[in-house]
């Protein structure tokens, strides 16, 4: 399977701050990879596809970018609505994968 | 608007077998492209993808997981069914079901069923 690598685990971060994580891929994932948002008790919202589509709805404070292996996931401007954990998730093989996560928290 | 919902027991004893329903509606598993996954996480951890069913009966399993899983759709009642053997404790977690189009990620997600293994 391959193995989906985010960091940092846990961000700290302020309201206005410019927000990047990262994401690793074992093997080439081409642009198939996905981030996710969710919060506590909630299901995941999807906030970007193809690496860099954004969803339709979603602010464009949020961004994607990267191909092959590795990947990053951009907030412009941390809004206080933003505070989550965050997944990124490869659909380019037959088993799909999932990050483990990165917790976005107040500073 | 495509809304997905799972039901199912919400404890299960070691070694029975774990039948959940994905039952949705809004949009139509034999239309090209759409496909239905499931994915669960267990109590404050990350999120793992268990099997995806797809409008053409293509059929996507976790590599870890594959032998203890079985998902099957029933496109007359608009549901998807995943069933896995063999339940441990530390299957314990919530179970989702989610809508995707091809190329595209699991863009519509229902509640989630949390599901503990104990006996």
């Amino acid at each position: 399977d391959i193995q989906m690598t985010q960091s940092p685990s846990t961000l700290s971060a302020s309201v206005g701050d410019r927000v990047t994580i990262t994401c690793r891929a074992s093997q080439s994932v081409k642009s198939w990879l996905a981030w996710y948002q969710q919060k506590p008790g909630k299901a995941p919202k999807l906030l970007i596809y193809k690496a860099s589509s954004l969803e339709n709805g979603v602010p464009s404070r949020f961004s994607g970018s990267g191909s092959g292996t590795e990947f990053t996931f951009t907030i412009s401007s941390l809004q206080p609505d933003d505070f989550a954990t965050y997944y990124c998730q490869q659909y380019s093989t037959y088993s799909w994968t999932f990050g483990q996560g990165t917790k976005v928290e107040i500073k | 608007q495509i809304t997905l919902k799972e039901s199912g027991p919400t404890l299960v004893k070691p070694t029975q077998t774990l039948t959940l329903t994905c039952t949705f509606s809004g949009f139509s598993l034999s239309t090209s492209g759409v496909g239905v996954a499931w994915i669960r996480q267990p109590p404050g951890q990350a999120l793992e993808w268990l099997a995806g069913i797809h409008w053409n009966d293509e059929i996507r399993y976790s590599t870890s997981l594959r032998s203890r899983l079985t998902i099957t759709k029933d496109t007359s009642r608009d549901q998807v069914v995943l069933t896995m053997t063999n339940m441990d404790p530390v299957d314990t977690a919530t179970y989702y079901c989610a809508h995707r189009l091809i190329w595209q990620g699991l863009d519509y997600w229902g509640q989630g069923a949390l599901v503990t293994v104990s006996s």
